[in-house]
């Protein structure tokens, strides 16, 4: 099993750029979540997915849009890129139902200039 | 909504000395949740913890869950430099599989 995927692993971007950041998982996981972390700041949701279909805003959604059509695959989507979105981008995923542990991509470092 | 503070931000401590973080949370959790992110790493998962008072130990590592439910602890007896990371708690509450985490703590530890 590869788990949780992130691409790219590194992104710089030119304030206005748009991209989206990839997310797989292979663990037939109904949520999927996106989270960022900067320093001091810890992990804050930004959004996230219980099933192919099914998304909803975290606690930082501004700037970002995601979008649910396959249970493998939870693409974030940036719209217009801007210096405050500098970040480290983490994709987790879990099952439904009681609480259990996230799995967690890899990481991408999104650089703003 | 529901908070989780954690602290202390940072600890330095020396090779072979204890160390310990706290999380505090604003509401009643159903669950606690622990993880561990190495430098340049990803967050993983260490432990969950779900009954009151509840401890478990994982070898040099000890996790508390308070009697109400309210805040948890992680304790690493002689550390060593393995240990060097960011410490994370992560509360649920009610049914929710959506964690609220704190904001870590970073170990560095000292040989």
């Amino acid at each position: 099993n590869a788990g949780v995927t992130q691409t790219p692993k590194f992104q710089v971007l030119k304030t206005g750029q748009s991209m989206t950041l990839q997310c797989a998982q292979d663990m037939n996981h109904e949520y999927m979540s996106w989270y960022r972390q900067d320093p001091g700041m810890g992990l804050r949701l930004i959004h996230y997915s219980v099933g192919a279909g099914i998304t909803d805003q975290g606690e930082v959604p501004n700037g970002y849009n995601v979008s649910r059509s396959t249970t493998e695959d939870f693409p974030l989507r940036l719209l217009s890129a801007a210096p405050s979105q500098t970040s480290v981008y983490f994709c987790a995923s879990t099952r439904t139902g009681y609480a259990s542990p996230l799995h967690f991509g890899n990481g991408t470092r999104l650089t703003v200039t | 909504g529901q908070q989780v503070m954690q602290i202390p931000q940072y600890q330095h401590v020396q090779e072979g000395e204890d160390f310990t973080t706290y999380c505090n949370s604003s509401t009643t959790l159903s669950n606690i949740q622990w993880y561990k992110q190495r430098p340049g790493g990803h967050p993983v998962f260490l432990i969950q913890l779900v009954k009151s008072g509840e401890v478990k130990k994982q070898k040099r590592l000890t996790f508390q869950f308070g009697e109400a439910k309210k805040n948890s602890s992680l304790h690493i007896t002689a550390t060593q430099t393995t240990d060097v990371g960011t410490y994370f708690c992560a509360g649920g509450a009610g049914g929710s599989y959506i964690p609220t985490f704190g904001r870590g703590t970073s170990l560095i530890v000292h040989p």
